[in-house]
Order: structure tokens, then C-alpha cells, then sequence
């Protein structure tokens, strides 16, 4: 099925131990993003990208990096993870401008440092 | 820092009322607004967008727009316990790739 997919769906990570959360899309979407949600919070923007070789921080980009080798995939990476990095990872994509479409979302990454 | 404002309840409303769920934006250069709902433990789904001052139904929902408030707002009629999720507000933002800055979100209870 088109869509977002995102992978692992869930992860448990020991403080200090890195690791990548994948994003891939099969729409041919130009524009990807990672938000972040914690409890009873909104999602914040990690990082953006509008096409592939071209990146750019949002709003909570500190722990976190992104890379954009294709328009498919867009992969984010923690290093030396933090108990503050405890939190659910959506990625999601759009078409040029999202017009009246919005985002399309992956199902999310639920991931737990401890 | 461009905000988006929502209380965030509960909001608890009978099976078959009329929800009302409220927005405010800081940016007064905002554009596109949205409004997604979240089940627990789901990703956010779309359920309306707006660009104009005014009214834009689909079904049972409403979103009404008024830029000189700063203020958007999405009404659900006949309001079914399948409606029970917590509902986000976004605003669109040019600057940042078309990246949605996203409010805290407002809580909905549909009581049988």
C-alpha cells in the first residue's frame, strides 16, 4: 500500500547507545519532516527536508540528525541518546505544497531510553 | 516563536451534540490551517483544512476561519463516541519547508 513507513515500530535504548529510526514513502513526495510528541504535548519539528540532499533543523533539532540521500528515504539518527529523547518519532510527507491534503503520517516510532 | 493555542480539556459532550473545539495563532501572516485527530496511540489523521475567512463544511464538520482573530475552530455535529479522540490544530508555515506547527491538542469525550 502507498504510504509512509516507519521502522521499528517500538524501541527500548540504554542511555548513551545511538541508533537510526527509518522513514521511507513510496508517493514521490519532494517534502519529508520528523516531529517528536510527548504526552499530552503537540509535535514539535525535528527536522525538515524539501528534496533529497537538502536538510534542515526544526524546532528540537539538539541529539538528533537527518540525512535525505533520496527522494524515498529519510532516516533519523540519535546519538548518544538521552532519557530526555523518550517520546514517540512520526515522520511524515507531502507533495510540493500540501494544498488540502495535509501530511500523510507514518504509524510512528515509540521509543524508550532508560 | 509562532504559537498555536488549545485548551486541552476534556472536552465531554452527549452522544448527538454539537462539539466545539477552539484555536488561536500567533502568526498574523498564516495561511493554511488544518485540523487532524489523534486516536490514543494512532497517528494523526486529517479532517479538515482551511485557507479562507469563513465556513468550510464536510459532512459533519465545520471549520470556520477568521484571520483578523487569529482564530480557527472546527465544529463536529451529531457528535458520535467514534468522535472521542484528541483533535489538533496546525498552521502552515511557508518559511520552514511547509512544515505544520501543531497545538497541544483538545481532548473529546462523546458520552452515550
Amino acid at each position: 500500500n502507498a504510504g509512509v513507513t516507519q521502522t521499528p515500530k517500538f524501541r527500548i535504548l540504554k542511555i548513551g547507545q545511538s541508533m537510526t529510526l527509518q522513514c521511507a514513502q513510496d508517493m514521490n513526495h519532494n517534502y519529508m519532516y520528523w516531529y517528536r510528541q510527548d504526552p499530552g504535548m503537540g509535535l514539535k519539528l525535528i527536522y525538515y527536508s524539501v528534496g533529497a540532499g537538502i536538510t534542515d533543523k526544526g524546532e528540537v533539532p539538539n541529539g538528533y540528525n537527518v540525512s535525505r540521500s533520496t527522494t524515498e528515504d529519510f532516516p533519523l539518527r540519535l546519538e548518544l541518546a538521552a532519557p530526555s529523547q523518550t517520546s514517540v518519532y512520526f515522520c511524515a510527507s507531502s507533495p510540493r505544497w500540501y494544498g488540502g491534503y495535509g501530511y500523510t503520517f507514518g504509524s510512528g516510532t515509540r521509543l524508550t531510553v532508560v | 516563536q509562532k504559537e498555536v493555542e488549545q485548551n486541552s480539556g476534556p472536552l465531554s459532550v452527549p452522544e448527538g451534540a454539537i462539539a466545539s473545539l477552539n484555536c488561536t495563532y500567533s502568526d498574523r501572516g498564516s495561511q493554511s490551517f488544518f485540523w487532524y485527530r489523534q486516536y490514543s496511540g494512532k497517528s494523526p489523521e486529517l479532517i479538515m483544512s482551511i485557507y479562507s475567512n469563513g465556513d468550510k463544511e464536510d459532512g459533519r464538520f465545520t471549520a470556520q476561519l477568521n484571520k483578523a482573530s487569529q482564530y480557527v475552530s472546527l465544529l463536529i455535529r451529531d457528535s458520535q463516541p467514534s468522535d472521542s479522540a484528541t483533535y489538533l490544530c496546525a498552521v502552515g508555515r511557508p518559511d520552514s519547508g511547509y512544515a505544520l506547527n501543531f497545538g497541544k491538542g483538545t481532548s473529546l469525550l462523546v458520552t452515550p
